[in-house]
């Protein structure tokens, strides 16, 4: 089974500074893939940034990066120059790459991440 | 090119009765993955669906089912809703049943149900 722990229900960070969302993780999985998504109230996953488990270098999309530790089995994310527009719910997601699918996704809890100006 | 489209927006139905949603994804994905949000937690994983087939099922009641069509839209079944039911639903498209940064998954916005 796959368990995807996040830690910060809120945070609340002031614009234009860096924030890191904590994600840990637990599988038996030998390959995975590690998912950020950004939920604002409208509703719509907003997919972020992946990091495969078998990829060297830390993933990394504009703002976005996944600060990826697997020893640790944690797969943090940093936004760096926090915007308003960042404010949304973020969640962390693991699927497995060696079942074809069949489990889905596993989600954490979430963040709450509010940027204030 | 639509993203992935989920109707209706949003549903009341009384305890007891059935209800069915729709998905259609994006064009040339041929995965659909259903999802329930429960307000503050994350999605829970209902199916998914590849070439019209169940890949995978989450850990759901038989109330709850789905199908995949030719043109690989999808609709999420549920019978004798009950209040726990309450929530928002949502669907996955992905190229394959299997999501990489290759293909990913893609989101819709969702559908919120309200049992009363």
């Amino acid at each position: 089974a796959q368990k995807i722990t996040q830690t910060q229900p809120g945070m609340f960070v002031q614009e234009k500074e860096a924030v890191t969302l904590d994600c840990t993780y637990d599988t038996s999985d030998p390959s995975y893939g590690l998912f950020w998504y950004k939920q604002p109230s409208s509703g719509e996953m907003i997919f972020l940034i992946y990091q495969g488990s078998y990829d060297q270098q830390n993933a990394t999309e504009g703002r976005y990066s996944l600060n990826f530790q697997k020893a640790r089995k944690s797969a943090n994310l940093v936004i760096s120059a926090s915007q308003l527009g960042d404010s949304a719910m973020y969640f962390c997601a693991m699927g497995s790459l060696s079942g074809g699918g069949a489990d889905g996704l596993t989600f954490g809890k979430g963040t709450h991440l509010i940027i204030q100006p | 090119d639509a993203g992935v489209t989920q109707s209706p927006t949003h549903l009341i139905k009384t305890r007891g009765q059935q209800v069915t949603l729709r998905c259609s994804p994006i064009s040339g994905h041929k995965s659909v993955s259903w999802y329930q949000q429960v307000l503050g937690q994350g999605p829970q994983f209902i199916f998914q669906y590849y070439e019209k087939e169940e890949r995978g099922r989450g850990n759901f009641p038989d109330r709850f089912s789905a199908r995949q069509f030719p043109n690989y839209s999808s609709e999420l079944n549920v019978n004798a809703l009950l209040l726990g039911d309450s929530a928002l639903y949502l669907c996955a498209s992905s190229l394959e049943h299997t999501g990489t940064a290759a293909y990913g998954y893609t989101f819709g916005s969702g559908t919120r149900l309200t049992v009363v």
